[in-house]
């Protein structure tokens, strides 16, 4: 069975720090998505990382994939309260090439504080 | 860019009715839609999958009597919530994949409640 596990599920920060959500999977897929969340709303595509060593960065999100360790990163770099967001992390269910449905991590509710 | 309308956008349904919900991409043919669903405070789960002109194939548990998918163009797919109960309430949200993408791209999703 597919497991993606992201860590941590929840996370209150201050604005002006840094800090890094991670996402684990178990299946040897060279594909991840992340994705952010606001409340009542649908997802809204963040990253779409292609292959292994990937890293991609936009304003004060950078994310990161390493497929031999079935990991990837989504770096915060200064933070402000406009990120406060849920933020899920994704992989192709089965075959990959994007063709398939997703499996979504259970997300990352984060806080952001003046 | 890829845009994916869905509507309605909400709905409120009495239990024992259906609901249908349509997933429309709106500036590229869509060979593929899914269909997914989001419990309050919960992650989103795939329920199935539409390829055009071919019948849905639907994730274990899912009930295929119940949610009735049709994907007759390449640019609409509905979901319809047959005999719906209040347990059926929930965020429904679709996603569309072109040939030429490398992403499916979401639609705003359907909140529906079922009384």
């Amino acid at each position: 069975e597919l497991k993606v596990e992201q860590n941590p599920l929840f996370l209150s920060m201050q604005e002006g720090k840094n800090y890094t959500i991670y996402c684990n999977y178990s299946t040897t897929s060279d594909r991840l998505y992340w994705y952010r969340q606001d409340p009542g709303k649908s997802l809204e595509s963040l990253f779409v990382l292609l292959s292994n060593g990937a890293v991609k960065q936009e304003g004060r999100l950078m994310a990161s994939l390493d497929t031999k360790a079935r990991l990837s990163t989504l770096h915060i770099t200064a933070a402000v309260h406009d990120l406060s967001a849920t933020y899920f992390c994704a992989v192709d269910m089965y075959s990959g090439g994007g063709a398939d449905g997703l499996t979504f991590g259970k997300g990352t509710h984060l806080i952001i504080q003046p | 860019g890829a845009v994916v309308s869905q509507h309605p956008s909400r709905v409120i349904c009495k239990s024992g009715t259906s609901v249908k919900i349509e997933c429309r991409s709106l500036d590229f043919q869509a060979t593929t839609m899914f269909w997914y669903r989001q419990f309050p405070k919960q992650s989103l789960m795939l329920m199935a999958t539409s390829n055009e002109g071919s019948k849905a194939t639907y994730e274990q548990g899912v009930e295929k009597d119940k949610f009735l998918i049709n994907h007759a163009s390449l640019t609409l797919s509905t979901l319809t919530v047959t005999s719906a109960h209040p347990e059926d309430s929930s965020f429904y949200i679709c996603s569309a994949l072109g040939v030429m993408n490398t992403e499916a791209f979401f639609g705003q999703g359907t909140r529906l409640t079922v009384v």
